[in-house]
């Protein structure tokens, strides 16, 4: 079936310091979304983003979060900066209309020291 | 508001057997609801998704589940396993197929 893929797979870095993960949705999606993971929790949703605007998001995507899809390359979400409790798998997922099946990546696993 | 209880953390049956996974939901309005699995360092895949008609759903691999509203109930079955249906299970409801929301997921192991 359709893939999503992410980068990196693992990424680890210091509290404070800015990481950017990168997704790359299937070729003809259009909707785009984050979920985070922390370890032993629900999967629970960040946000989605449609035509270049963020649609939708929860109370856990806080103001040092941000997502982009520049010139239509990969869709990132970036958080600037990290802290401690940002550690968990961030999943990418993307669906070609609104109330399309959502394909989910293989996740981003990013433990912040 | 949508929530999901998956009451099994893990379920453990031998080849060939049955299985039934548990799934409660909770939802304001005529839920989406899913099922996904997880096979290790792979992204979720989708078994099977009802919105409305049939209360029973067919997926893929001969997995199927089952709507009912007055149990608020959807779980997921499947006639006989195979040692590679082995992954985590997750149970998933939205409002509009746009936000999620999963439950805990649970771990089955299917035993030679």
């Amino acid at each position: 079936g359709p893939k999503v893929l992410q980068i990196p797979s693992h990424q680890i870095i210091d509290m404070g310091q800015m990481v950017t993960l990168n997704c790359d949705p299937v070729s003809n999606h259009l909707y785009f979304y984050w979920y985070k993971q922390i370890l032993g929790q629900q999967m629970e949703f960040l946000v989605n983003f449609y035509n270049g605007k963020v649609m939708e998001k929860s109370k856990l995507f806080k103001d040092q979060f941000s997502v982009e899809r520049p010139d239509g390359s990969y869709f990132t979400l970036k958080i600037q900066p990290t802290a401690l409790e940002d550690s968990a798998v961030y999943f990418c997922a993307s669906s070609l209309g609104a109330e399309d099946t959502q394909y989910f990546g293989p996740g981003t696993r990013l433990l912040v020291l | 508001a949508q929530s999901v209880t998956q009451p099994d953390a893990r379920v453990t049956v031998s080849e060939g057997a049955s299985l039934q996974l548990r799934c409660k939901y909770s939802s304001s309005v005529t839920p989406y609801l899913f099922w996904y699995v997880q096979y290790p360092r792979q992204g979720l895949q989708l078994l099977l998704k009802y919105y409305s008609g049939d209360p029973v759903v067919q997926g893929v691999n001969g997995f199927e589940a089952e709507f009912s509203k007055s149990n608020s109930s959807f779980h997921l079955r499947k006639a006989s396993v195979h040692w590679s249906d082995s992954a985590v299970y997750f149970c998933a409801v939205s409002n509009n197929n746009n936000r999620i929301f999963f439950g805990d997921g649970t771990q089955l192991v299917v035993k030679p």
